[in-house]
Order: C-alpha cells, then structure tokens, then sequence
C-alpha cells in the first residue's frame, strides 16, 4: 500500500528551530512536498524536493533523501505565526498527490 | 487576482437532498481537484481533472460526480447527500499535475 507518517503534533519554543519528518511508502515517486495550513484556513504551499539535499526558502527548509524515502521541514526563527498544521505529500506515479495526516505544529511564548 | 473562488463557504443538508459545489480559478492551470478533509485527517483526493475534458476517479468517489466546464470550472455534484459526506470540501488547481497547489478557502457541508 502507499502511506505517509509524520507525528501528530510538535511543541517548540518562538525563536527556536523545530524539524517536522515524513517517512513514506509509495508506488513510484516524483517529489515530495510541504503545505501549511491554519486553522479554519486551506492549505497553502510551501516547499516541494524532486531530488535529493535541502532546499531553502527563507525561515523554511525541506530536505529529501530518496534512498531512505525520508524527508523533513525545518522551520527557524519560529514565530507564534507558525502554529499550523504542517502536512507532507508525495507525487506518485500517477497525477495523484498522497497525502499525510498532518504534524501540528505548536509554538509556546 | 482572486487565485481559486469556491462557493458556498458553508451549507447545511438533509440527508437525500443534492448540491452542487462551484469551483473557478483564474491563474490559467490546466489541472484542477477536489479533496475533502475531515476532522484530524489529512486531505483525501475525490475527482480530479488532469486538462480540460478530462477528470479521472480519485480515492474516494462515492457519492460524487464532477464537471470540469471550462478550463477556469469544476464542479462538484452530491446527488444524494448523505451523513458520512459532512467535511470540509477544497477545491485546487496547479499549472502541472500534484506540484505547487492553490486551493480555495473551503467549503463547510453539514448532512443532517
């Protein structure tokens, strides 16, 4: 079958840098990425890796590495803005994006 | 620059009775979707439409029906509304399939 795990919900600290992991199983892959989203609000994209390494934009970073069907989200300089849920998909064979659970994201003063 | 216009924003159904969720976007994307979310769960694909003229059966059809009217509309039809269908409904496009998505604000359907 084809499934996405990322925790359920992470506490950090405003001002600290936390990383958000997503481990997947799929049928064929062709990227992974990173949406936000606030509560009561829609999804909003964030960060998408095809290849292998990190990429960085801004406070936020993703990393992949395809050999261990791992990737992560590395957020800095956390900001009580950041409380969200933070949800990894991956591009599969089709023209389908698999969808994970959600990490929320909770940031303490 | 609206991005993606859905409506309604919220409605209320009784079991049985049928509604059409609209959905338009005006950035020019080829493929357009429609996923819901229910409560602590991520997002489940239920139609999807890859180019105008076409839409493909997504994880969870049931009950649903789409019309990709134009290359700006896609619509989502409940022909007979039913309590498991109560979610949070988003439609989204993207100019290149499953990359950099740009979803409405959402639709609130409640079946009673």
């Amino acid at each position: 079958g084809q499934s996405l795990e990322q925790p359920s919900e992470v506490t950090a600290v405003e001002g600290a840098i936390v990383q958000i992991n997503c481990t997947y199983q799929t049928s064929g892959f062709y990227g992974l990425s990173w949406y936000q989203q606030h509560d009561g609000g829609a999804p909003t994209f964030l960060s998408y890796n095809a290849l292998d390494g990190l990429e960085e934009t801004g406070r936020f970073s993703s990393f992949l590495s395809r050999s261990d069907s791992y990737g992560y989200l590395l957020l800095q300089e956390l900001q009580m803005k950041d409380s969200a849920s933070y949800f990894c998909a991956v591009q599969g064979s089709n023209y389908q994006l698999i969808w994970g659970a959600g990490t929320k994201l909770i940031i303490k003063p | 620059n609206a991005g993606v216009t859905q409506t309604p924003k919220f409605q209320v159904l009784k079991t049985g009775q049928s509604m059409t969720l609209q959905c338009a976007q005006d950035m020019n994307h080829n493929s357009m979707y429609w996923y819901r979310q229910d409560p602590g769960m991520g997002l489940r694909l239920i139609y999807y439409s890859a180019s105008e003229g076409t839409t493909d059966k997504g994880e969870v059809p049931n009950g649903y029906n789409v019309s990709r009217l134009n290359k700006r509309e896609f619509s989502l039809r409940l022909e007979s509304a039913a309590p498991s269908q109560t979610s949070v409904y988003f439609c989204a496009s993207s100019e290149v399939p499953a990359y950099g998505y740009t979803f409405g604000s959402g639709t609130r359907l409640t079946v009673v």
